[in-house]
């Protein structure tokens, strides 16, 4: 079955630093998302992505937060200086075609962001 | 903004005893999703609800919505030690052309063997 595949699994970064995460959607979703999760807690919608451009964020996706999709495959989410409260478990999930609200959305192993 | 809540925050059962979950939005929902993540895990999706009173069975896992589409519930019967993790529901809540997941604290399920 395909998989949202997620790279780096783990992440360690000195606060301050810029760190990029990675993703693979599903190769023929064309709806992308991120998503946190901080330790023990609920998971959180950071931003959805569409037509190479993004089509919602939240509180949390303030302008430290960046996403893109460099190329057809890969969508990253970028955190220009990072805090120490940007520590959590991010997962990217990815839906299918028909851009309604009924599509089932498939997530990533995530990455475990660590903030030193 | 939307909320969506579910209790029991956590629940311990003897292996074979029924579990539920229950799930409560502040807003209608053109649907509900439900995600079971297992420690260390990411959220695998399970199932959705989409119609007024819709009841959904999967094996010993009966989804239910509500009438009114605010409200959902997760019922396991019969619990073994696989069942162990932690049940989310989400519901929609993007404006427009697409939407975003709202999801509930979620329920952590222990189940003693």
């Amino acid at each position: 079955e395909p998989e949202v595949t997620q790279t780096p699994s783990h992440q360690v970064t000195q606060m301050g630093q810029e760190v990029i995460l990675r993703c693979v959607p599903i190769s023929n979703h064309l709806y992308f998302y991120w998503y946190r999760q901080i330790l023990g807690q609920k998971v959180e919608f950071l931003v959805s992505f569409y037509n190479n451009e993004i089509s919602e964020k939240s509180e949390i996706f303030d302008d430290q937060f960046s996403v893109e999709r460099p190329d057809g495959s890969n969508f990253t989410l970028k955190i220009r200086s990072t805090k120490l409260e940007d520590s959590a478990m991010y997962f990217c999930a990815s839906s299918g075609a028909g851009w309604d609200s009924n599509q089932p959305q498939h997530f990533g192993d995530g990455t475990r962001l660590s903030i030193l | 903004g939307q909320q969506v809540m579910q209790i029991p925050q956590y629940q311990h059962v003897q292996e074979g005893e029924d579990f539920t979950t229950y799930c409560n939005s502040s807003t209608t929902l053109s649907n509900i999703q439900w995600y079971k993540q297992r420690p260390g895990g990411h959220p695998v999706f399970l199932i959705q609800l989409v119609k007024s009173g819709e009841v959904k069975k999967q094996k010993r896992l009966t989804f239910q919505f509500g009438e009114a589409k605010k409200n959902s519930s997760l019922h396991i019967t019969a619990t073994q030690t696989t069942d162990v993790g932690t049940y989310f529901c989400a519901g929609p809540t993007g404006g427009g052309s697409n939407y975003k997941l709202t999801f509930g604290k979620g329920t952590l399920l222990t189940v003693n063997p």
